[in-house]
């Protein structure tokens, strides 16, 4: 079991937004900042978003994260295919001196 | 950017050994910190271990602690996991990143499965 929790599936259509979750706790999220990762299957894990908040170069808008107590959500907006993809949330646990991950959500586009 | 890719994962009985190398593609990795990431097809991400650039800073996730070694040869620009004593519960793909040392904007390779079966 995880430490941070998502759901483990989200679908939507061409177009549509989709929300991910992923809960944590006050040693994790609610100390420390949120990154996000879209993982392919074979691929490396790319970085989606960090701090919290922040897109690196090269990730578009419709990708934005936000951040709330012990809770933080990646948002997908304007859904595409080429999203069809496992997203992990990560932050760094001050109880366990190391990071911890939410076990991934499938996003279907449908 | 920096890419890594790992290598050595395989087939191995219960007890036996194996040596992960992660390689960089520039020189050198820089002032930060290597880490490594493993996952069980279908679950979540776990932490497994770090080390500095300095070769400092080495820590390890409890349930490998006595039978993984992390190190790195910065003149190869290449990181290694020996992992001894391997279990079955170790069976996962194992993924090398580049990030600080809370695992902030990290850069990951794409993986190497280790299968841990008699």
């Amino acid at each position: 079991q995880s430490v941070l929790t998502q759901p483990s599936s989200a679908s939507g259509t061409p177009g549509q937004m989709v929300t991910i979750s992923c809960s944590g706790n006050a040693s994790n999220i609610g100390s420390n900042t949120v990154n996000w990762y879209q993982h392919l299957p074979g691929a490396a894990p790319k970085l989606l978003i960090h701090n919290n908040i922040q897109r690196p170069s090269g990730v578009p808008d419709r990708f934005s994260g936000s951040k709330s107590g012990t809770s933080a959500s990646l948002a997908i907006s304007g859904l595409q295919s080429e999203d069809e993809a496992d997203y992990h949330c990560a932050v760094w646990d001050d109880s366990l001196n190391g990071p911890v991950f939410g076990g991934g959500t499938k996003v279907t586009v449908l | 950017e920096v890419q890594l890719v790992e290598s050595g994962g395989g087939l191995v009985q219960p007890g036996g050994s194996l040596r992960l190398s992660c390689a960089a593609s520039e020189l050198p990795f820089g002032s930060n910190w290597i880490h490594w990431v493993r996952q069980v097809p279908g679950k979540g991400m776990v932490w497994v271990s770090r080390i500095r650039s300095d070769g400092t800073g080495v820590a390890y996730a409890d349930s490998v602690k006595g039978r993984f070694t992390i190190s790195r040869d910065n003149a190869k620009n290449t990181l290694y996991l020996e992992m001894n004593s391997l279990r079955i519960e170790d069976t996962a793909v194992y993924f090398c990143a580049r990030a600080n040392r809370y695992f902030d904007e990290a850069v990951w390779g794409p993986g190497t499965l280790v299968t841990v079966s008699s």
